[in-house]
């Protein structure tokens, strides 16, 4: 069955760097865009970044541009989420997902998410 | 504040029926389909709803879904306390290049 698998979550100090890694698996990688969405502790979801079935074409959020970078690795089965200057409000469980199509038509399968905890 | 609109929390008694509200504007649900989704405490989202109307395999068709200009709403029938939940609306936004969720909506069946 689809399943996507989340890594790399942990606390970090302000200012810090952390990359985030979900493997994936039962399904052809290369054929779907493929999503980050995170959800804040006790707040709603919130939209992170896309990237297309190549990689060629990539959507972040503005609370997260030019600070985190999302890129795949289609030889791996492996979406990245690299994340720089990292703020106490990118606190918050990070979930990988799996487009519907090859770029923006929304995530129909979710991992079960990794937790980023930035706080000095 | 969520680009897309929903009612913070909805209540509802067992076997009744009960809709969900998503508002939004002319770049995003105006322009794109809605997909919605259902999220239990600890756990990721699943997906309820997709391209507007559609389910997708294993979701019971007591749910549904519909959009009009730049509204959607997603309607729940037959209410059981498994559908107690947080539900969300998202659709993709023309205008900011970005997926955009509502703020989530909290059923309780009474």
């Amino acid at each position: 069955q689809v399943q996507l698998v989340e890594s790399g979550g942990g606390a970090v100090q302000p200012g810090r760097s952390l990359r985030l890694s979900c493997v994936a698996s039962g399904f052809t990688f290369r054929s779907y865009g493929m999503h980050w969405v995170r959800q804040a502790p006790g707040k709603g979801l919130e939209w992170v970044a896309v990237i297309s079935y190549d990689g060629s074409t990539q959507y972040h959020a503005d609370s997260v541009k030019g600070r985190f970078t999302i890129s795949r690795d289609n030889s791996k089965d492996t979406l990245y989420l690299q994340m720089m200057s990292l703020r106490t409000e990118d606190t918050a469980v990070y979930y990988c997902g799996k487009d519907l199509g090859t770029l923006i038509e929304g995530v129909d399968v979710w991992g079960k998410g990794t937790t980023v905890t930035v706080s000095s | 504040q969520s680009v897309l609109t929903q009612p913070p929390s909805v209540s509802e008694a067992p076997r009744q029926r009960v809709a969900i509200s998503c508002s939004g504007g002319s770049s995003n649900i105006g322009n794109n389909p809605v997909n919605w989704y259902k999220q239990l405490p600890g756990e990721p989202p699943k997906l309820l709803i997709y391209y507007d109307n559609l389910l997708p395999s294993g979701v019971s068709d007591r749910f549904s879904g519909s959009r009009s200009g730049t509204s959607a709403s997603l309607a729940i029938s037959g209410l059981q306390s498994e559908d107690e939940a947080d539900y969300y609306c998202a659709a993709w936004d023309d205008s900011l290049n970005g997926w955009m969720f509502g703020g989530g909506t909290k059923l309780t069946v009474l």
